[in-house]
């Protein structure tokens, strides 16, 4: 199975600091898109960033960016200045049509 | 708001039941896609339907079907309804363009007693 892989259950960050959450995955594809998504407590799944696999160059939303090492078949999301409102549960996920996601690192944030 | 609308919003029923989710995409998407969510889960991935055909399938039981409409909209039908299947569902909906985001509805929340 083609899986997608977050190994931090939990996170937690200080409000203004940086924090970095981990996500590896597998595929045989060469060409994909990688996504990141976030859960508030509402449950909505609200899309965070995306990066396409044959771009080289790491995506950027704001706050937001990713670290994507297409060889280590790595793609972690970078927050910077750490707000009360980024709390909410994040999955990484992989594919084109057929999505896979990941179990979802719960972050924290603290005032 | 993503423009996925999905109906009910909860629905409690009893095992053994049969159930079914209505999604509305948002105007222009042909695609639909179906996830489950279970208690602090992840997604799993179910079905995908594209103007009207389906197109994709995932870890989806046999006692669950779906399909799409002619509007487009998309029904998941859920039948011999078991404790388990008590999760949240959620409706995405994608252009099928190259850029292939999905737009997620708020989801249903079926529990099963």
């Amino acid at each position: 199975a083609q899986t997608v892989t977050q190994s931090q259950p939990e996170m937690s960050v200080q409000e203004a600091e940086t924090v970095t959450l981990s996500c590896t995955y597998d595929t045989s594809e060469s060409d994909y898109y990688l996504f990141w998504y976030k859960q508030p407590p509402s449950r909505q799944m609200i899309l965070v960033i995306r990066q396409e696999a044959y771009k080289q160059q790491n995506a950027t939303e704001n706050r937001f960016s990713v670290n994507f090492q297409k060889a280590a078949k790595s793609f972690s999301l970078k927050i910077s200045d750490s707000q009360l409102g980024d709390a909410a549960m994040y999955f990484c996920a992989r594919g084109n049509n057929d999505m896979r996601f990941g179990a979802g690192t719960r972050l924290t944030v603290k005032p | 708001d993503s423009g996925v609308t999905q109906t009910p919003k909860h629905l409690i029923t009893a095992t053994g039941q049969r159930v079914t989710l209505r999604c509305s995409p948002r105007s222009g998407d042909l695609s639909v896609y179906w996830y489950q969510q279970s208690l602090d889960q992840g997604l799993q991935f179910l079905i995908q339907y594209y103007n009207g055909e389906e197109r994709a399938k995932g870890n989806i039981l046999e006692r669950f079907s779906a399909q799409q409409f002619p509007d487009l909209h998309s029904e998941l039908n859920l039948s011999s309804l078991e404790l388990g299947d008590s999760a949240l569902y959620f409706c995405a909906s994608s252009e099928d363009r190259e850029e292939n985001i999905q737009y997620f509805g708020a989801g249903t929340r079926l529990s099963v007693l």
